[in-house]
């Protein structure tokens, strides 16, 4: 198994509600991040966990919160959100530790925020 | 600042011609992976290069990194239809945890 599934693939939502995009990879990579990419620009890195643990925030907002479950799984907790914060998110894998070498992507998570 | 640059940023050609994008950097890179990426999907690794002066190919395309590891080009023969998309150039700065990604080449190839 090749593939990183996420789900749902589309999603809206108020900016008073509360919602988890989920990210799932079976290759046995230990490394799992989130990327925010907004229409016609490249990836933007939020989050990295390595071997389960949370190892890269990069200054992403508390509205977002990601929990790795094991290392299987990602989520990405959202509250209370903006309508700037509506985007694509990716989530991608990689083998061991913080090589970040050869990502695998999942499909996104196209998210519409009212 | 890391930057990665690709140029050109936008690339419309017939089918059939060549092209080449280029990824260039004032960084040292431990190695550079390049994507290509449809519409409304995620990002799907083409190949990655390690050495410097490397090249790959895969298929039509040509993949070559450079001698001091700051750039990298993707040469397209032929080009078809289905290279239509976003090719985006990313990897990992030399003695950092930073994984960053070009600025983007959108390439569209008509029949």
């Amino acid at each position: 198994d090749t593939e990183v599934t996420q789900t749902p693939k589309h999603l809206v939502m108020g900016m008073t509600n509360k919602k988890s995009l989920k990210c799932e990879q079976h290759m046995g990579h230990r490394a799992m991040y989130w990327y925010k990419q907004k229409a016609k620009k490249p990836p933007e890195l939020m989050f990295v966990y390595s071997y389960e643990k949370l190892s890269i925030n990069e200054s992403v907002p508390s509205r977002f919160s990601p929990e790795c479950p094991n290392s299987s799984l990602l989520n990405l907790h959202l509250h209370a959100l903006q309508p700037e914060d509506s985007a694509l998110y990716l989530c991608a894998s990689s083998k061991g530790g913080l090589s970040y070498n050869e990502q695998f992507f999942g499909p996104g998570t196209r998210l519409t925020v009212l | 600042t890391q930057l990665l640059e690709q140029s050109p940023q936008f690339l419309s050609i017939q089918e059939g011609e060549n092209l080449t994008v280029y990824c260039n950097s004032s960084s040292v890179f431990s190695s550079l992976q390049w994507y290509r990426q449809e519409p409304g999907e995620g990002p799907v690794l083409l190949v990655t290069v390690v050495t410097g002066g490397e090249v790959k190919k895969l298929k039509r395309l040509t993949f070559q990194f450079g001698d001091a590891r700051k750039d990298s080009s993707l040469h397209i023969t032929a080009a078809q239809p289905g290279d239509t998309g976003l090719y985006l150039c990313a990897g990992v700065v030399a003695g950092t945890y930073k994984y960053i990604f070009g600025t983007g080449t959108r390439l569209k190839v008509l029949a």
